[in-house]
């Protein structure tokens, strides 16, 4: 089983639209969880962490589910800005692996 | 704009040659890494450097050899590539191993001819 697992899509969205990705990972003691995006041929850059509380910036709103093991990432009002890839990322400090672990990402493509 | 410099953006070597990556970053960050990223797929861990030592190797070829010079500078040393090593290396740095984000250079596009 992969360490983090992500449906690849792609999500194809009209703009305005609502989209939800989610991601799973299998290590239970990892501690800190990440939403990355990426555009073709460019470097990942940040989106947002996810705390336990949940956390919304704008547009996006991360939640985590520890018990379940997921983490989601809501994206509201589509921009076509927003067409990138959506990399979920962990951090499983405690396994001694202390590095970001990536999904394989999931693709958007939001259509005028 | 990143914060993450990565030198040069694209390098063409051949299998015989000797070249560098290089890695700079100003952050004050004390967590620097190497990953590797073939088209279509996600980034891979090569190495992790942590407070100037070598804290991870993820069993990369030892035509791949890191290097630290200090705390803003991180190098990747290529000898003998072979064409299957042509991808995205990105640099990264993080404040440190734990519990941090970390953040991404624009990355060397390598083909190896």
């Amino acid at each position: 089983r992969k360490e983090v697992e992500q449906d690849p899509g792609p999500f194809n969205v009209p703009e305005g639209a609502t989209v939800a990705f989610n991601c799973t990972y299998s290590n239970s003691a990892s501690q800190s969880f990440f939403w990355y995006r990426q555009d073709c041929r460019k470097e990942p850059k940040l989106l947002m962490s996810v705390y336990s509380s949940g956390n919304e910036d704008g547009r996006f709103t991360a939640q985590l589910n520890r018990a379940s093991q997921y983490i989601s990432l809501l994206i509201r009002d589509s921009k076509l800005s927003d067409s990138a890839t959506y990399l979920c990322v962990v951090n499983p400090v405690d396994t001694g692996r202390r590095a970001l672990t990536f999904g394989s990402g999931t693709r958007l493509q939001v259509q005028p | 704009d990143t914060e993450v410099t990565q030198t040069p953006k694209h390098l063409v070597m051949g299998m015989t040659n000797k070249k560098s990556l290089k890695c700079e970053q100003h952050m004050g960050h004390r967590a620097m890494y190497w990953y590797k990223q073939k088209a279509k797929k996600p980034p891979e861990l090569m190495f992790v450097y942590s407070y100037e030592k070598l804290s991870i190797n993820e069993s990369v070829p030892s035509r791949f050899s890191p290097e630290c010079p200090n705390s803003s500078l991180l190098n990747l040393h290529l000898h003998a590539l072979q064409p299957e090593d042509s991808a995205l290396y990105l640099c990264a740095s993080s404040p440190g191993e734990r519990n941090t984000e970390a953040f991404f250079g624009q990355g060397t596009r390598l083909t190896v001819v």
